[in-house]
């Protein structure tokens, strides 16, 4: 498989439930996103990861928790969200994290989350 | 606060009809200049890219960009639309300042055969 994948597509979960986002990326790149996409908002970058390390955190509330194992691979945990949480979560990957012309991002089908 | 603006929230147009699609950005200095396309039920995929050079940049399907940089401007623009460019389109600009990709709002077109 290539690209940027993406589990599950669809997601149902309670307040009081603890989840898993999976990301997965076959593009051999380095760094690797977060987005959230709401109706009639901006897509909303949460977290960059590059070469496994974490450096951005866009004042993420801490129900939302990122792990990133490998630069293949991207995880975002859930616990005790609330309804405004749900939305459309997008993973992205590219050859680096900084300016210049590798910087160019690749996305996944996203991850639908609805937070009853 | 950096911004990226898309005046058009919602175009309707008939198949071969002409399309310009605005962007403006808030940044001074180096940006990188970007357009994504979302195709119903389908993943945000990369329409074309301005790095540098030439500022009249030609993308896939027909799609090209123009960069003015003294209006802060990379409007999306072609001559002649088909039904199956109906998607939501996303421009996005990343400043050297500030190694962000900061996305607009989208502006969704529907094309009418």
């Amino acid at each position: 498989e290539t690209g940027v994948t993406q589990t599950p597509r669809h997601l149902v979960m309670g307040m009081t439930n603890k989840k898993s986002l999976k990301c997965e990326q076959h593009l051999g790149h380095n760094a690797m996103y977060w987005y959230k996409q709401s109706a009639k908002k901006p897509l909303e970058l949460m977290f960059v990861y590059n070469f496994k390390e974490q450096t951005e955190n866009n004042s993420v509330p801490s129900r939302f928790s990122p792990e990133c194992p490998n630069s293949s691979h991207l995880f975002l945990h859930l616990h005790t969200l609330q309804p405004e949480d749900s939305a459309l979560y997008l993973c992205a990957s590219s050859q680096g994290a900084r300016r210049g012309e590798n910087n160019e991002q690749f996305f996944g089908p996203g991850t639908r989350l609805t937070v009853l | 606060a950096q911004s990226v603006s898309q005046h058009n929230h919602h175009v309707i147009l008939s198949e071969a009809a002409s399309l310009e699609l605005g962007c403006n950005y808030s940044y001074g200095g180096t940006v990188n200049l970007f357009w994504y396309v979302q195709y119903p039920g389908q993943h945000l995929q990369l329409l074309l890219k301005y790095f540098s050079g030439d500022p009249l940049v030609k993308g896939i399907k027909g799609f090209e960009a123009e960069f003015i940089k003294s209006k802060f401007s990379f409007n999306l623009r072609k001559p002649s639309v088909q039904w199956s460019d109906t998607a939501e389109y996303f421009c996005a600009v990343l400043s050297y300042n500030t190694d962000k990709l900061i996305f607009g709002t989208g502006t969704r077109l529907q094309v009418f055969p």
